[in-house]
């Protein structure tokens, strides 16, 4: 059984990087997209950024500039790091994985909420 | 970027009914679609991809279609279960984008 985990900080200040880990399970991902997907609360789904199986990215071109994904394959994780958090990027950050078009697996999200 | 303009943002249905939600696309995306479904405090659940092809375990009454580059899920005689909040997404290319959601309500 697959399963996609989120592991996040709960709360982050303004100003702060914020670091969330995504575990996967029961699969092996290498024919997989690895992607990471936010919705704030009360809006919709953004879509953020990827880690590809051949290691490549692609983001968000709003949030490129802030962000990074990145992969440690051996422990079957995947890491999304932002930095110079507001309190617009309070959201619940999701995990998901994709043969190769559209989402096939996703974790449960989990809630970050940036405070000054 | 492509733009994915969904329609309508909100509605409510009769279990009678059959229930229609589009999404544009701002160019050819070749079927590269997919749609998802998302209750409350859950994240989201794929319904149809490729446009037009079921997920697995996802009930007959749901289809998938297109004309040019309107997408449009179909939901047949709804239930109560299928009150949700759908979005389409479009993975033609990077950076993918999603429908900006509709909130279906059943009466």
């Amino acid at each position: 059984q697959v399963q996609m985990k989120e592991t996040g900080p709960g709360l982050v200040q303004t100003t702060q990087t914020l670091a969330v880990t995504c575990t996967v399970s029961g699969v092996s991902l290498t024919s997989y997209g690895v992607h990471w997907v936010r919705q704030a609360p009360g809006k919709g789904l953004e879509w953020m950024g990827v880690i590809w199986k051949d290691g490549n990215t692609n983001y968000n071109s709003v949030l490129k500039s802030r962000l990074r994904i990145s992969w440690e394959t051996s422990k079957s994780q995947f890491f999304l790091t932002m930095n110079s958090l507001q309190t617009d990027d309070t959201a619940v950050y999701y995990c998901g994985g994709t043969t190769p078009w559209y989402f096939d697996f996703w974790g449960p999200g989990t809630m970050v909420t940036v405070s000054s | 970027d492509i733009q994915m303009t969904q329609s309508p943002a909100s509605l409510s249905a009769s279990l009678e009914e059959i229930v229609t939600i589009t999404c544009k696309a701002s160019q050819d995306i070749d079927d590269y679609l997919s749609w998802y479904q998302q209750k409350p405090g859950k994240s989201p659940q794929l319904l149809i991809y490729d446009a037009s092809s079921l997920a697995d375990g996802v009930p007959s009454r749901f289809s998938g279609s297109r004309s040019g580059t309107q997408y449009s899920l179909k939901i047949s005689r709804p239930q109560v279960d299928d009150s949700g909040i759908y979005y389409c997404l479009q993975s033609y290319r990077t950076p993918w984008t999603f429908g900006g959601g509709t909130k279906l309500e059943l009466k």
